[in-house]
């Protein structure tokens, strides 16, 4: 199975500052056929199931702000809240769709400084 | 707009078996560039995927080894849903329990849409 290794495990971040969130996979994700990185981010905020927010490692969801960036290849990646807002408390997971069994990482909770 | 709706009971004893199902609204559990999931949440396990349906030119299912004796997901056409039986549950079992779809609505690579999520307790 692949292993999703994030960091940090929480982090602190004042309103209007940029948080930054990264996924380790124990092995690459990066899809030769079409070049694309089988990786997605998701959101999920207390009490709600996961909401997705970015795929293809870099590729937002229609409908999410662009406050929020994915970028990497291979085995590191990184997701980026640029000018954290309220709303935006909450866990994210990133999770890789290369091999069965898809997997995810531990979660990186996000909190207001 | 894809919808998913859960619906199951909360509490089930050791040994005996889970059920749920997952009703779908605004695409087809035969539509042939979906596929059909069902994952669980708990402190102990984080996110886990356990399994898939998904229909081609036939159906097919793909289970995660950690639970591959004990799973079966169908779905039924007439309906428009599927469901999950998790047979011989023990207490680790218990979990918070989501469908999810990658949808043929969307350009989407992976769970686009999920469902409210279950609670699902093993004891007697």
């Amino acid at each position: 199975d692949i292993v999703m290794t994030q960091s940090p495990d929480s982090l602190a971040v004042s309103l209007g500052e940029r948080a930054t969130i990264n996924c380790k996979s124990s092995q690459s994700v990066l899809y030769s056929f079409n070049n694309k990185n089988q990786l997605a981010w998701f959101q999920q905020k207390a009490g709600q199931p996961p909401k997705l927010l970015i795929h293809w490692a870099s590729t937002r969801e229609s409908g999410v702000p662009d406050r929020f960036s994915g970028s990497g290849s291979g085995t590191d990646f990184t997701l980026t809240i640029s000018g954290l807002q309220g709303e935006d408390v909450a866990v994210y997971y990133c999770q890789q769709y290369y091999t069965s069994p898809w997997t995810f990482g531990q979660g990186t909770k996000v909190e207001i400084k | 707009q894809v919808q998913l709706q859960q619906s199951g009971p909360g509490l089930v004893k050791p040994s005996q078996t889970l059920s749920l199902t997952c009703a779908i609204s605004g695409d087809s559990v035969s539509s042939t560039s979906a596929v059909w999931n069902w994952i669980r949440q708990s402190p102990s396990r984080g996110l886990e995927w356990l399994g898939r349906t998904y229909y081609r030119s036939k159906w097919s299912h793909d289970y995660a080894a950690s639970v591959k004796s004990r799973i079966s997901i169908s779905p039924d056409t007439s309906k428009n849903q599927f469901s999950l039986q998790l047979d011989f549950v023990s207490p680790e079992d218990t979990a918070v329990y989501y469908c999810a779809g990658k949808t043929s609505v969307t350009n989407s690579a992976t769970f686009d849409v999920w469902g409210q999520g279950t609670m699902v307790t093993v004891s007697s």
